[in-house]
């Protein structure tokens, strides 16, 4: 079956610094996959996509990059800022029915 | 905002209670989901829908029902509440294959 793996957090970082969150899966065919974001008492949104290998997505400064290869999607910020601390979540979705098998979430904590 | 609304956000109820939480949306999504999250799980597939009276289960379906009688509206019961089901519950909707989830509902089993 599908399955991801995310790298275990906290994940702590000041402010400015890089951030790479590392994300493996493991699929039959041809998964889209997911980024998506939960801050504090919220839901999840969804931060960014890819749907073939070799797509970027890219959204408010994160980017990650559909490697079929690798079978990675690793989340990758330039410069992270305090307001990014949250709880990442790397997704996956097969070719039927869009459900999505999820990992454990990495949390991200910024400081000044 | 996918136009999504789940009721009740926050809810404390005693084991062997029924519950049932409710998702609404408002813009005719064909496929809506019913998610768990729990501490080092992540989020996991309860159950799903594909149209009116058309659902199935999905990864951890033991001890839940769900019903679809209105496309805008999936209901999540809980025939018997138990402590281990006190989690926070994400309704989801799919819109162009991407899926775009609720605020979420807290529900403590005590």
């Amino acid at each position: 079956g599908n399955s991801v793996t995310q790298m275990e957090g906290p994940v702590t970082l000041s402010e400015e610094a890089f951030l790479t969150i590392n994300c493996t899966y493991t699929a039959t065919g041809y998964p889209s996959l997911f980024w998506y974001v939960q801050y504090p008492g919220e839901g999840l949104q969804l931060l960014l996509k890819a749907t073939k290998a070799d797509d970027k997505g890219s959204n408010k400064g994160f980017e990650a990059t559909y490697r079929k290869e690798t079978t990675s999607f690793h989340l990758e910020k330039g410069s992270v800022q305090v307001s990014d601390s949250a709880v990442y979540f790397c997704a996956l979705a097969g070719s039927t029915a869009s459900k999505l098998t999820f990992g454990t979430g990495t949390r991200l904590q910024v400081t000044l | 905002d996918a136009g999504i609304t789940q009721s009740p956000r926050h809810k404390v109820t005693e084991t062997g209670t029924p519950v049932t939480l409710r998702c609404h949306q408002t813009e005719n999504h064909r496929y809506m989901y019913w998610y768990r999250q729990d501490p080092g799980h992540g989020l996991r597939l309860i159950h799903y829908s594909y149209g009116v009276k058309d659902t199935d289960k999905g990864e951890v379906s033991d001890g839940y029902s769900v019903s679809r009688s209105k496309t805008e509206d999936f209901l999540l019961t809980l025939e018997s509440a138990t402590s281990s089901q006190t989690s926070v519950y994400f309704c989801a909707i799919d819109s162009g294959n991407t899926i775009y989830f609720g605020e979420g509902s807290w529900l403590t089993v005590v």
